[in-house]
């Protein structure tokens, strides 16, 4: 499966542990974001990186969350002493380079459910 | 800052009728892309349609066509002969060249049989 590949699918947490999300973009892409969706609520942008880069952290919290996304492997998404409100599904997507035909789509990750407890 | 605003929370149609999902935005940009993306209640988002905005003509997938007005700044998608697999949640999202994309609320769509 060469597309967006996200890990864990769920993750329960109580709160104050660390949550960590990993992604691998889809084979060639070099562009991820993250994203966070609350029930029944819309795609709330949270960051976007390329390799070793964060390019855009506006939609990030100031505080406990970060991001990386490193020469060698995947991105990761990290909270820090995790609150209920974290609780979430958060979206890892991809994207070809720009100039390329398919530039702006998304290809996005089955997503990560965190529940905390 | 741009915004994508759906009006429409939910949505209903019966099987095999056309249903048009509103969608409006905010920019400043002149070149952007324009996308209308499903989530099924699998949860993966999967690409629906997209739109540049330096071309005039809408776009048209099967079924799924858009009615692009670029001075209304409005971006709504026509399903035609809707069938029960296109319930689903729609977002309409908006991208420009410099990445990120920023999304809707979404509409949730039900297609009754």
């Amino acid at each position: 499966n060469a597309g967006v590949m996200q890990n864990p699918r769920h993750l329960v947490r109580r709160r104050g542990q660390e949550a960590r999300l990993r992604c691998s973009p889809m084979k060639g892409h070099s562009h991820v974001y993250w994203y966070r969706q609350l029930p029944e609520e819309g795609l709330k942008f949270m960051v976007y990186l390329q390799k070793e880069n964060i390019i855009d952290e506006s939609g990030m919290p100031k505080e406990r969350f970060s991001a990386e996304f490193p020469k060698e492997g995947p991105s990761i998404l990290r909270i820090q002493q995790v609150v209920r409100g974290d609780s979430a599904a958060y979206f890892c997507a991809s994207s070809p380079s720009l100039g390329t035909v398919n530039a702006g789509e998304l290809f996005f990750g089955e997503g990560s459910r965190l529940t905390v407890l | 800052a741009q915004t994508v605003t759906q009006s429409q929370p939910e949505m209903s149609v019966q099987e095999a009728e056309t249903v048009t999902l509103s969608c409006t935005y905010d920019t400043s940009e002149n070149n952007y892309y324009l996308f209308w993306y499903k989530q099924p209640p699998s949860r993966q988002m999967i690409l629906v349609i997209r739109q540049e905005a330096y071309k005039q003509q809408n776009a048209t997938e099967n079924r799924f066509s858009v009615n692009f007005q670029k001075a209304a700044k409005s971006f709504s998608l026509k399903i035609s002969d809707s069938q029960l697999g296109d319930t689903a949640m729609y977002f309409c999202a908006f991208a420009t060249h410099a990445g990120k994309s920023t999304f809707g609320d979404g509409t949730t769509l039900t297609v009754k049989p």
